[in-house]
């Protein structure tokens, strides 16, 4: 049983397109949160999703927005695609916001 | 800016040997987490310690917090080759704000 999932795994794609990345998890947690890692395997906050709260890490370029359909997914839509947002984008819950936190596999976005 | 730095960046040690990571923040926190991954895989939880606790155990991981020093270090006694991986400390306020990521520590165990 997967716990938090994510589609698709590798996304190859050029610059200026706009893409989505899917989010599910299957634990019933209330938030629920995307994560980037770098090149260097640097971990950054992106957003998280409480009871239809967002908060929203004021580095992200607004060319990136989550939408939560329902409380079970958390999908990421990026819009005019750039080099630099190249990297690996990780979706996570948690049951209590600020604890232990469910990671999915993770989507390799490449932007050529 | 960043919160976590882990030292080593890299460790490599023999199996069997202790492996001891540390990391220090910079803010006030609400608890403190590690984290391993695997290569190119995702994220797994390992332990928590809240602001409160000293010391944590986990069966082969042990966890310091010192909080007057913004500092913690994970201890893996006994290391086996799939211990290999990386190491991340990631610190949280309490809230729905998600986690800071430290830049972690890469562990070899040389079979």
């Amino acid at each position: 049983d997967t716990a938090v999932s994510q589609t698709p795994k590798y996304l190859v794609t050029q610059m200026g397109n706009d893409k989505s990345i899917k989010c599910e998890q299957n634990l019933g947690h209330d938030t629920m949160y995307w994560y980037k890692q770098d090149s260097k395997k640097f971990l950054k906050i992106m957003f998280s999703y409480n009871n239809k709260e967002l908060i929203i890490n004021e580095t992200v370029p607004n060319r990136f927005s989550p939408k939560s359909p329902d409380k079970a997914h958390l999908n990421l839509h990026i819009n005019s695609l750039e080099l630099g947002d190249s990297a690996v984008y990780f979706c996570a819950s948690s049951q209590v916001a600020g604890d232990e936190q469910y990671f999915g596999p993770g989507t390799r976005l490449t932007v050529t | 800016s960043q919160q976590g730095e882990e030292d080593p960046q890299a460790l490599s040690i023999q199996e069997g040997e202790n492996a001891t990571m540390n990391c220090s923040y910079k803010t006030s926190i609400n608890n403190l987490q590690w984290y391993r991954q695997n290569s190119g895989r995702g994220l797994v939880h390992l332990i928590l310690i809240r602001s409160n606790e000293r010391e944590k155990h986990s069966g082969r991981l042990r966890v310091t917090l010192d909080t007057s020093k913004k500092s913690s270090s994970l201890l893996i006694t006994a290391s086996r080759a799939a211990d290999t991986a990386s190491y991340f400390c990631a610190t949280s306020g309490g809230g729905a704000d998600g986690l800071t990521f430290g830049k972690g520590t890469h562990l070899i165990i040389q079979p």
